[in-house]
């Protein structure tokens, strides 16, 4: 079993549809979880991180943490044709190492 | 502007060469990082490295080695290129101890023909 599960799509979803992207992770004891954007021939960029468990919401992105579950969550809403590009998830272990999901590409049609 | 740059930006190449990648951070960060992105998009780190400690994924051929000339300077040096080599290569950098996160470069993508 992967340490970090990412389901990598395509994800194709209508303009202004509410966008729900996942990840699954295996070790509990995991704290810091980040989701970063990567558009197409450019370097991943943090989009947001979070800590433990709970949401954490900009703008019309919200970050969930389901620790019990050990699933976390991205959600895009008011969904822009500019919002689509791969979206990866990070979780950063005791070593301040990261381990990457495979990354999700996301298609907002316009 | 702060970033991470990487130079080139694509490399194309015969197998069995020689070729070097630069990545220079002007973020003040302690730790640099060298990741390998296949055709899949899965990130794979290959190096980091600080001004204590250069930490090697066991996975990567020793055809690959990192040469930090400073502390805002990593870069990769690859000894006879083979096909499989092809891929993206991202530089990346963040504080030591740190828990927010990296910052990378816009990637260097090579071709080996």
């Amino acid at each position: 079993q992967k340490e970090v599960e990412q389901d990598p799509g395509p994800l194709s979803v209508p303009e202004g549809a509410i966008v729900s992207l996942n990840c699954t992770y295996s070790n509990s004891a995991f704290q810091y979880f980040m989701w970063y954007r990567q558009y197409s021939r450019k370097g991943p960029e943090l989009l947001m991180y979070t800590y433990s468990s709970g949401n954490k919401e900009d703008g019309r992105f919200t970050a969930q943490v389901d620790k019990s579950s050990k699933y976390i969550s991205l959600f895009i809403r008011d969904s822009q044709p500019s919002d689509s590009a791969t979206y990866l998830c990070a979780i950063m272990d005791s070593n301040y190492q990261l381990i990457w999901g495979a990354g999700t590409k996301l298609i907002i049609k316009p | 502007d702060t970033a991470v740059s990487q130079t080139p930006k694509y490399l194309v190449t015969q197998m069995g060469n020689d070729k070097s990648i630069k990545c220079e951070q002007n973020l003040g960060h302690d730790t640099m990082y060298w990741y390998k992105q296949d055709s899949k998009k899965f990130l794979k780190i290959m190096f980091s490295y600080n001004n204590k400690e250069l930490i090697i994924n066991e996975t990567v051929p020793n055809r690959f080695s990192p040469k930090s000339p400073d502390k805002a300077h990593l870069n990769l040096h690859i000894n006879s290129l083979e096909l499989g080599d092809s891929a993206v290569y991202f530089c990346a950098s963040s504080r030591e101890r740190d828990y927010y996160g990296y910052t990378f470069g816009s990637g260097t993508r090579l071709t080996v023909v």
